[in-house]
């Protein structure tokens, strides 16, 4: 069974602290993505990379960075937490090629950060 | 930059169709998508549709594509309390490398019995 695990669903963090949100796959992909999810905004993409140590800002990518040091894991970094960044974060992984049948793009089950 | 959007909300009673509707501005975008997330979940795909089709059906699932419009829309028939759920378009174009997807604003879906 295909798996995008998430270590952490919930984090309480404090202004200006910095945080490390993990996501590891375990289907050998080359492509992983984080995105975030709020309210009417639908998703939004930070950073995605495309290959180990590659990476590519996408549409918000202001306050975070990201690290792939090895295939399997796509690390997010808030390097000062913010209250404007108590969201709802999502990774996901996929093979090359377009997002359909056995290119499905695959998601994690998302971490709620909240910063107070 | 692209743009997909949806209306928030929608509320059927169970046994009705549901229709869910997109508009997008890239005239570009090669493939659509209807991702659905359940409560405390990720996203999955439901289904997809290529851009030189103007409808799929798959089970209780109908998507229709009006390319001039740029307008995509999803039925589902027979709509259940299980499809309960927030649904996303999204589309994907080769000038992005296909799968950095564009998502909509999604549609909250509640079934009542």
């Amino acid at each position: 069974d295909v798996k995008v695990t998430q270590s952490s669903r919930y984090l309480v963090k404090r202004t200006g602290e910095k945080v490390f949100l993990e996501c590891v796959q375990d289907m050998d992909h080359e492509n992983m993505f984080w995105y975030r999810q709020d309210p009417g905004l639908g998703l939004r993409l930070i950073y995605f990379s495309y290959d180990v140590k590659m990476k590519e800002k996408g549409d918000i990518p202001e306050g975070y960075s990201v690290s792939r040091e090895k295939k399997e894991r796509f690390s997010l970094i808030l390097e000062s937490a913010s209250t404007n960044q108590t969201s709802m974060y999502l990774c996901a992984s996929s093979p090359g090629g377009p997002a359909v049948s056995g290119n499905t793009i695959y998601f994690g089950e998302g971490s709620w950060l909240t910063v107070v | 930059g692209e743009d997909v959007e949806q209306s928030l909300f929608l509320s059927v009673r169970e046994g009705d169709s549901s229709v869910i509707n997109c508009t997008y501005t890239d005239s570009s975008s090669t493939y659509l998508y209807w991702y659905k997330q359940e409560p405390g979940a990720g996203l999955q795909l439901l289904t997809y549709i290529f851009s030189n089709m103007d409808m799929k059906q798959d089970q209780r699932l109908t998507v229709l594509l009006n390319k001039k419009d740029k307008h995509l829309s999803l039925r589902i028939a027979d709509t259940q309390t299980g499809d309960s759920a927030i649904y996303f378009c999204a589309e994907s174009n080769p000038d992005t490398g296909f799968q950095k997807l564009v998502f909509g604003t999604g549609t909250r879906l509640l079934v009542s019995p």
